[in-house]
């Protein structure tokens, strides 16, 4: 079972800035959190991962709580490009495969 | 280079038929892993290689389901006496190794009619 808990869906204004929230109360110590995004009908694609510091790439922003509970994804500039589900994952770093729950539909709109 | 790279795209087959399902790693990947998504869910784990073996075959639904990596590279998911409720997308997805992460394909359609 995923390990994580998402909101069903979200919705965002072009140009502004997504944040989708993450719980993952349960999270061990050795646990990263990854967060992958599916457009549809495309394969999952790869966002950001991080274990416990802040994250940052050309795509998005992680935050991590300190406590590790809960995390955000933060995708700046929000484009309709960027309508997807988004899914944030548990994955014990060392050979385990990633477990996807039902993730989070993001809709961008103009 | 080219990504991961799933054959066919498409694929329909009469119930009680076998079927194949191609994955080509991105090269130099040594995991590799099988998922099958329905429609409105998430997807769902069904098979990890690390390597030739199969280091978590956890996920697969019984044993009519069956993969193989017998190079270490391309691998072949394999159905016998396929059911309606097969029907679904096949994904495939490969890693550097099984600590990083993971790039997936676009994805084998199947539809058992």
């Amino acid at each position: 079972d995923a390990k994580t808990t998402q909101p069903t869906s979200m919705d965002c204004a072009e140009g502004r800035a997504a944040n989708l929230p993450c719980n993952h109360s349960t999270i061990s110590g050795n646990e990263y959190v990854y967060w992958y995004r599916q457009i549809h009908s495309q394969g999952p694609q790869y966002i950001i991962h991080g274990l416990k510091n802040n994250e940052t790439n050309e795509m998005a922003s992680l935050i991590i709580t300190e406590d590790r509970k809960s995390s955000t994804l933060i995708l700046p500039h929000a484009t309709l490009r960027d309508t997807a589900v988004y899914y944030c994952i548990v994955r014990y770093q060392a050979g385990t495969a990633l477990i996807f729950g039902k993730g989070t539909t993001l809709s961008v709109s103009s | 280079g080219a990504g991961v790279s799933q054959t066919p795209s498409n694929k329909v087959t009469e119930k009680g038929k076998y079927v194949e399902l191609r994955c080509d790693p991105i090269s130099g990947h040594t995991a590799l892993y099988w998922y099958r998504q329905s429609l409105g869910q998430g997807p769902e784990f069904l098979i990890y290689f690390q390597g030739t073996g199969a280091a978590d075959d956890s996920g697969l639904p019984n044993d009519r389901f069956f993969a193989v990596r017998p190079e270490g590279s391309v691998s072949t998911l394999k159905i016998q006496r396929t059911e309606r409720g097969d029907s679904a997308m096949y994904l495939c997805a490969s890693s550097l190794d099984s600590r990083t992460e993971a790039f997936f394909g676009q994805g084998t359609r199947l539809t058992v009619v």
